[in-house]
């Protein structure tokens, strides 16, 4: 299968800081990348996305960026809050099919 | 926005017994459903691709004949766990995505325990 992972598989940030969680892909075939945010017990939420035509979208405290040099994708949150709590994954559309990172923890400390 | 429902939530079962779950497409039609499965701690491991219509594609190493899916509307598949033992107990979570969209939303997941 394809290769999605994350750099970081916990993540503890002060609230109101900004907060950035990487994810490295493989196929470079890969033409489409979307953020899931997950909280304990719930399915995925659909955070942001973006187009391998773009290397950067922004969304409301929310910005992707994507480097496909280096098959790099990031997901940067602004003024992290509390509520941002959850486990964080990348997806690549590779194929028509979407495969999944391992998942970031992200911790928000008040 | 595209909604997508999971039921049930949650679900305990007996080892041997069969368990089903529904998901349902409430604001879009999908002729493509997917079904996912996860651990603790750990990212989602596609299963099956449910077709509406036709033949569910299994993901290599899921079993067809443990994981019965099942696509007999546009807005609704169903995944049916047989002979449930407890190395089935798991997060199961839908996707589907409305025409034309690239964007995949998920159900809320159930949570099933086999004791």
């Amino acid at each position: 299968g394809e290769s999605v992972g994350l750099h970081l598989p916990t993540l503890s940030v002060q609230e109101g800081d900004n907060s950035i969680i990487n994810c490295a892909y493989s196929n470079s075939a890969s033409d489409y990348f979307i953020w899931y945010k997950q909280e304990s017990g719930k399915g995925p939420q659909f955070i942001i996305d973006i187009r391998s035509n773009m290397d950067k979208r922004q969304g409301q405290r929310v910005t992707v960026l994507l480097n496909k040099t280096v098959k790099h994708l990031s997901l940067q949150i602004a003024a992290t809050q509390p509520g941002d709590s959850a486990v964080y994954f990348c997806a690549e559309n590779a194929f028509n099919q979407f495969y999944f990172g391992t998942g970031t923890s992200l911790t928000v400390i008040p | 926005g595209a909604v997508v429902s999971q039921h049930p939530s949650w679900v305990i079962c007996k080892s041997g017994t069969s368990v089903k779950i529904e998901c349902r497409s409430l604001d879009f039609q999908a002729t493509t459903m997917f079904w996912y499965r996860q651990f603790p701690k750990q990212s989602l491991m596609l299963m099956a691709t449910s077709n509406e219509g036709s033949k569910a594609t299994y993901e290599q190493g899921v079993e067809k004949d443990k994981f019965l899916i099942n696509h007999a509307s546009l807005t609704l598949s169903t995944l049916t766990v047989t002979s449930a033992h407890p190395e089935d107990s798991s997060f199961y979570i839908c996707s589907a995505s409305p025409q034309g969209s690239y964007g995949y939303t998920f159900g809320s997941g159930t949570r099933l325990t086999v004791v």
